[in-house]
């Protein structure tokens, strides 16, 4: 059964910075690629990155571009998000989530989120 | 990367069909056939309805369609049925991105 965890959630203060892990299980990770979604309180959902399967591409959307940093560990089927220079509108539910084989640019699995909450 | 945009709410009775859009433009929507939909029930993580504008993931109803023209993509659901009532995002493939539209209210009446 596929599975994805995430971990690492919490509240911090403006500028400050934070690092989610997501679990994978279930599934070759290393043949994946991975993203990052969030969704801010009663808000829609957000993309935030996504990574290749061997780490060869990235991408970024523009609000958190500069300040968010993806990154995997295919040995340890883990997905990270460091994110640096937290904002009050980076408060959010951050979903990882699976995408399907291809170029479908669509998630077919998705964790269940950690709530991240930047306030003073 | 500005949102696509979806209709806020939608209603249907049960056994009724109806049509969730997603307005895109043609860096998005209209340049690729990478249009996706999600369901996402209260409380819950959002779950793959729609991929490539038309194909259906394994296990979902085929109540459930899409399409697409032009600028534009579509979700149908034809025979509502009570668990059908949820929030639908649609997600566009964006040269190095992807975006989300801002989410629709299926309200089954």
């Amino acid at each position: 059964e596929v599975q994805l965890v995430e971990s690492g959630g919490g509240l911090v203060q403006p500028g400050g910075s934070l690092r989610l892990s997501c679990a994978a299980s279930g599934f070759t990770f290393s043949s994946y690629s991975m993203n990052w979604v969030r969704q801010a309180p009663g808000k829609g959902l957000e993309w935030v990155s996504y990574i290749s399967s061997s780490s060869s591409t990235i991408y970024y959307a523009d609000s958190v571009k500069g300040r968010f940093t993806i990154s995997r560990d295919n040995a340890k089927n883990s997905l990270y998000l460091q994110m640096n220079s937290l904002r009050a509108e980076d408060t959010a539910v951050y979903y990882c989530a699976r995408d399907l084989p291809g170029y479908s640019s669509s998630s077919d699995y998705w964790g269940q989120g950690t709530l991240v909450t930047v306030s003073s | 990367q500005s949102a696509l945009t979806q209709p806020a709410s939608v209603s249907g009775s049960p056994g009724q069909s109806i049509t969730i859009s997603c307005t895109g433009t043609s860096s998005d929507v209209g340049s690729y056939n990478l249009v996706s939909w999600y369901q996402q029930h209260p409380g819950k993580a959002p779950k793959l309805m729609i991929y490539e504008v038309s194909k259906r993931p394994s296990g979902v109803s085929n109540r459930f369609s899409g399409s697409k023209s032009g600028n534009t993509a579509s979700l149908t659901i034809s025979g509502l049925q009570a668990e059908d009532e949820a929030d639908y995002y649609c997600c566009s493939y964006a040269g190095s991105s992807r975006v989300f539209g801002g989410g629709t209210k299926l309200t089954v009446l």
